[in-house]
């Protein structure tokens, strides 16, 4: 079976600081992990994704996140925030079914 | 390119009503799910589908049904509406639910009063 747990439902930084969204997963079989991104009133969109390539994943509009297996984590990265990266974002875990598993979100908040 | 479209983006209906919420791709994706979103909750599958004619039951299947009759349209229905179900429904759809992701429609936001 598989989970996947983000701690923190809000985040708050400041425009220009280091963005780190937690996510961990827990699976009996070698994941697959997804992190998606909702703007307001939106779908999900893919950020990035880890199948089981490189352990670290580059993704759109900067973002980026690492496969550690020791850890159990999946945790999606940004150097320098942005007004424009405010949003909700969902860690996922797929685990050799048809189904995605996805976290509860992290809302981001970027003030000025 | 339109990808997966839903239809109604907002309803308003009444307990005890009956609705379907429409949702097609045009990306010959054979994998098709319908999850709602409620705050603070995440997603939570309803139904899925893994090709035209099969659909099996998700996390929290009560009080809806679905049908896949042809590889484009998925539509999810609600028989007896609650207030239970107030929610936002995302359609979404996958070539292969392992490794690729899955696309969202934009959605429908239900409120059964």
């Amino acid at each position: 079976a598989q989970s996947v747990t983000q701690l923190g439902s809000h985040v708050s930084v400041s425009e220009g600081a280091l963005v780190l969204l937690r996510c961990n997963y827990s699976s009996s079989v070698p994941p697959y992990l997804f992190w998606y991104v909702q703007y307001p009133n939106q779908g999900l969109q893919l950020l990035l994704k880890y199948t089981s390539a490189a352990t670290l994943v580059k993704g759109i509009n900067g973002f980026e996140a690492e496969f550690k297996k020791s850890e159990t984590s999946f945790h999606l990265t940004k150097p320098s925030a942005h007004m424009s990266d405010a949003a909700e974002y969902f860690c996922a875990v797929s685990g050799h079914t048809d189904k995605l598993i996805f976290g509860t979100g992290t809302r981001l908040q970027v003030f000025p | 390119n339109a990808g997966v479209t839903q239809t109604p983006k907002f309803r308003i209906l009444k307990i005890g009503q009956s609705m379907t919420l429409q949702c097609t791709q045009d990306m010959n994706h054979n994998y098709m799910y319908w999850y709602r979103q409620d705050p603070g909750m995440g997603l939570k599958l309803i139904y899925y589908s893994v090709g035209a004619g099969i659909t099996d039951k998700g996390e929290v299947p009560n009080g809806y049904n679905v049908s896949r009759s042809t590889t484009e349209d998925f539509p999810l229905r609600l028989e007896l509406a609650a207030p239970s179900q107030t929610s936002v429904y995302f359609c979404a759809s996958s070539p292969d639910p392992l490794r690729q992701p899955q696309h969202f429609g934009d959605g429908t936001r239900l409120s059964i009063l």
